[in-house]
This record gives structure tokens, C-alpha cells and sequence, in this order.
């Protein structure tokens, strides 16, 4: 399988706890993007990476939010003291270069007990 | 006003009908469109993009756009009961950036 790869694909956790998540990109793709869907909602987006430098960040990402990709491959994106409202699915896209579209991975599901 | 607004439907046709989805955007400037399918509890997937004025068909899909009337539309030809799932256009705005402005979908059910 050559597409986006997420991992774990469901994430439960209290209150509190800091959690992580990974996404490894399309071959040769230097665009990943972080979005958060809840239900009934289209994806918002979190964050974006070209190559290994971390271009754009929204206003929705709290301090708690960090997210990393280290060599321009994989991804991490980690919450730091979840609170309930953390509870999304949390999907990584990544895109070639130029104007190519982004595709998604199958998302992390996490739910803050 | 919302940046990308839909319908929230349910939108439903019978198996063989044309499936017409809307979908309008604020910013005048935006360069490039998508729409995107979501089955329940999976990830969108990317189903056609558009970057110019007019129609672009591939297969039983049509995407159209009108940049003076910031619309974007996404036809389904001969619709199928596995084309049920909700529709999510997507925009990319014009200031400098490569996100993806969402729609909150509309949901396409289709009857046998």
C-alpha cells in the first residue's frame, strides 16, 4: 500500500494524558498537512509542512498542539494534557509538488474518556 | 458568512439519477477547488478538482465552476446506491497558503 499511513487508527486516553500520532506520506510527496474532523463537520485545518520546515500553523492550535517532521518523511503530531474537546479524528494529507491535490490517510480516532 | 458553505442535505435520488451538489465560497480570489467523498467513519477521498472556469468530466463525475458567481458544483451521472456518502468541497484560498477551506458536506443518499 503507497498511500498516507496513520498510526495508531484509534486512540483512547483519559483526560489529561499526553498523546501521539504519526503519518507517513506518500513517496516523494514534501507536502503534509494535519486537520481535525468532528462529527458533522468538514476538516479543519491544523497544520501545514514543506519538506521538513513547518510553513503554516492555524489559530485553533493551542499551545498544547506541537507538531514535528524531522528529514521531510514522516510526521508526528502530539497533544500535550488532553481535555475533552481533543476528541476528533485527527487526518493527515500530503501532496506532491506545485498544485497537486492532497490526499488523505484513513485518520486517527481519539477519544478522551 | 462561512468561507465554503453547502447543504447539509440528505440529498436523495433514485439509482440512475443525475446527483446535483452545490457548493459556494467567499473568497473571490480562490484559485483551486475539490470535492471530496466521505463514507461514514472513513477519510475523504479525493473524487475531482477543478482550477479553471467551465466543466472538467471524468467518468460519471462533473465538476463545474463559476469564479464570477463563486460557485462550484459536482454532478454524479447514472447515480449509484454506493455513491451514498456525504460530499465535501474543498477550496483553497487566495492569500498565501496551501490549505484546504472545507464545506461541512452534503449527504447523498441513493435509493434503488
Amino acid at each position: 500500500d503507497t498511500g498516507v499511513s496513520q498510526d495508531p487508527r484509534h486512540k483512547i486516553t483519559k483526560r489529561g494524558q499526553n498523546v501521539t500520532f504519526r503519518c507517513d506520506p506518500i513517496s516523494e510527496h514534501n507536502r503534509l498537512y494535519w486537520y481535525r474532523q468532528t462529527l458533522g463537520q468538514g476538516p479543519e485545518f491544523l497544520t501545514y509542512f514543506q519538506n521538513e520546515a513547518q510553513l503554516e500553523k492555524s489559530r485553533l492550535l493551542s499551545d498544547r498542539f506541537s507538531a514535528e517532521r524531522p528529514k521531510g518523511s514522516f510526521s508526528t503530531l502530539e497533544i500535550q494534557r488532553t481535555e475533552q474537546g481533543d476528541s476528533a479524528m485527527y487526518l493527515c494529507a500530503t501532496a506532491g509538488t506545485g498544485s497537486q491535490p492532497q490526499h488523505f490517510g484513513d485518520g486517527t480516532r481519539l477519544s478522551i474518556l | 458568512q462561512k468561507e465554503v458553505e453547502q447543504n447539509s442535505g440528505p440529498l436523495s435520488v433514485p439509482e440512475g439519477a443525475i446527483a446535483s451538489l452545490n457548493c459556494t465560497y467567499s473568497d473571490r480570489g480562490s484559485q483551486s477547488f475539490f470535492w471530496y467523498r466521505q463514507y461514514s467513519g472513513k477519510s475523504p477521498e479525493l473524487i475531482m478538482f477543478i482550477y479553471s472556469n467551465g466543466d472538467k468530466e471524468d467518468g460519471r463525475f462533473t465538476a463545474q465552476l463559476n469564479k464570477a458567481s463563486q460557485y462550484v458544483s459536482l454532478l454524479i451521472r447514472d447515480s449509484q446506491p454506493s455513491d451514498s456518502a456525504t460530499y465535501l468541497c474543498a477550496v483553497n484560498p487566495s492569500y498565501n497558503t496551501d490549505k484546504l477551506i472545507f464545506g461541512t458536506g452534503t449527504r447523498l443518499q441513493v435509493f434503488p
